[in-house]
């Protein structure tokens, strides 16, 4: 059972534009929420987090928004570079870590 | 570098034989994960310490595969008798403390199983 779902599965956008990408989870146990970036051949690195007290964490181009009542999450990169292109998961956090399955965002120049 | 350190990057092994991938974490960092990742797919948790005692493991973990912690500091992941739907990337993470507290990952071990 897919304990984080994330879409879309792929995402193109022009350089200086904004990427959405959306996440959705079950268990409400969970009270961490990261999201990570990894480029092709090497591991994921953290992006920006959120804790479900909140519901908007903002760090420079990257924003988390957080609906707790919804169970909803989403990653927010305002004028996307090409240097952003790369795969991003988003995570739900208690004792252990799961992901979702990957949103692969390629920004045109 | 401080980071969380895994080797060998790569290996490719003969169906049938065991590997064996090492981790060393972030020194202060009390809890490691071991992660897999297919292509095009997000990191599937395996198992993780919390200092050496493992607390948890997947069912994906079969019995072929087997983790350590010895002292609680590097770990090991033990594939025996591959197959090659064990080919993936297999990721080692560390945090500090319990849930909250970012885990951060390696550059990932890649097992090709020919």
């Amino acid at each position: 059972q897919q304990q984080v779902k994330q879409s879309p599965q792929s995402l193109i956008v022009q350089k200086g534009g904004i990427s959405i990408i959306n996440c959705a989870y079950e268990n409400t146990a969970f009270d961490y929420f990261p999201w990570y970036q990894q480029f092709p051949g090497k591991g994921p690195a953290l992006l920006i987090a959120i804790r479900p007290d909140v519901s908007e964490k903002k760090e420079g181009r990257f924003t988390i928004s957080f609906n707790k009542s919804a169970k909803q999450f989403s990653l927010h990169i305002m004028d996307s570079q090409p240097g952003d292109s790369a795969t991003y998961f988003c995570a739900a956090a208690g004792n252990q870590f799961y992901f979702g399955t990957g949103t692969s965002l390629t920004v045109i120049p | 570098d401080t980071g969380v350190s895994q080797d060998p990057r790569h290996k490719i092994t003969k169906r049938g034989q065991n590997v064996t991938f090492r981790c060393d974490p972030i020194s202060e960092h009390n809890r490691l994960y071991w992660y897999r990742q297919t292509l095009g797919q997000g990191p599937e948790f395996l198992t993780y310490f919390q200092n050496e005692a493992q607390l948890e493991k997947s069912r994906l973990l079969s019995d072929r595969f087997s983790a350590e912690r010895p002292k609680g500091s590097f770990s090991t992941l033990e594939i025996q008798r591959t197959e090659q739907g064990d080919s993936a990337m297999y990721l080692c993470a560390s945090s500090r403390g319990r849930s909250g507290n970012t885990i951060y990952f390696g550059e990932g071990s890649w097992l090709t199983v020919v």
